[in-house]
């Protein structure tokens, strides 16, 4: 069946460090999404992206997080100057045009910030 | 917006028997789809089942059944000979057919007892 994939599944990065957490969405898919998971917290959404922009963002999603495809397999989200607070699961997510059940999440990334 | 409610944080089940997830959620809207995730220790987000709004048949997968009521705002998970490996988070969540972002709650902790 296919999967998202995403790496790495554990990342430890220093306080105001960038990182680049990176997904591989399924091959037909067309609307990507990254959510957050803060340890013992609700799942929440970040953003979605089709057609190579933005759709929705959330207003966690603020000038600190962008997102890239930037060769049309690859799906990133960049984390600018980390914060503490920015230690979660980040999951991403894709779908395919007109399947809003058909939703598929990646494994996750621990993203611990020290 | 729309806000999805787990009532019970935690609950216990013997193996081989049936226990029953709770959830509500609010919206104003008519068209939208509902989901159970499940979140083992690997804290993956696996799709559980999904139930479409419009259908008023409950969904079913196997052990795993919905009672779907559209008029109360509910979405009750049913679990049916639970087995060692149904321990897990799981996590009831809500997909607008306006919008892209998928609202979750926070989670229904179950231990399934040998």
């Amino acid at each position: 069946e296919p999967e998202v994939t995403q790496t790495p599944s554990h990342q430890v990065t220093q306080m105001g460090q960038e990182v680049i957490l990176r997904c591989v969405p399924i091959s037909n898919h067309l609307y990507f999404y990254w959510y957050r998971q803060i340890l013992g917290q609700k799942v929440e959404f970040l953003v979605s992206f089709y057609n190579n922009e933005i759709s929705e963002k959330s207003e966690i999603f603020d000038d600190q997080f962008s997102v890239e495809r930037p060769d049309g397999s690859n799906f990133t989200l960049k984390i600018r100057s980390t914060k503490l607070e920015d230690s979660a699961m980040y999951f991403c997510a894709s779908r395919k045009t007109g399947g809003r059940g058909g939703y598929t999440f990646g494994s996750g990334t621990r993203l611990t910030v020290v | 917006a729309q806000t999805v409610t787990q009532s019970q944080p935690e609950m216990s089940v013997q193996e081989a028997e049936t226990v029953t997830l709770s959830c509500t959620y609010d919206t104003s809207e008519s068209d939208y789809y509902l989901f159970w995730y499940k979140q083992p220790p690997s804290r993956q987000m696996i799709l559980v089942i999904r139930q479409e709004a419009y259908k008023q048949q409950n969904a079913t997968e196997n052990r795993f059944s919905v009672n779907f009521q559209k008029a109360a705002k509910s979405f009750s998970l049913k679990i049916s000979d639970s087995q060692l490996g149904d321990a897990a988070m799981y996590f009831c969540a809500y997909l607008s057919y306006n919008n892209n972002d998928m609202r979750f709650g926070a989670g229904t902790r179950l231990t399934v007892k040998p």
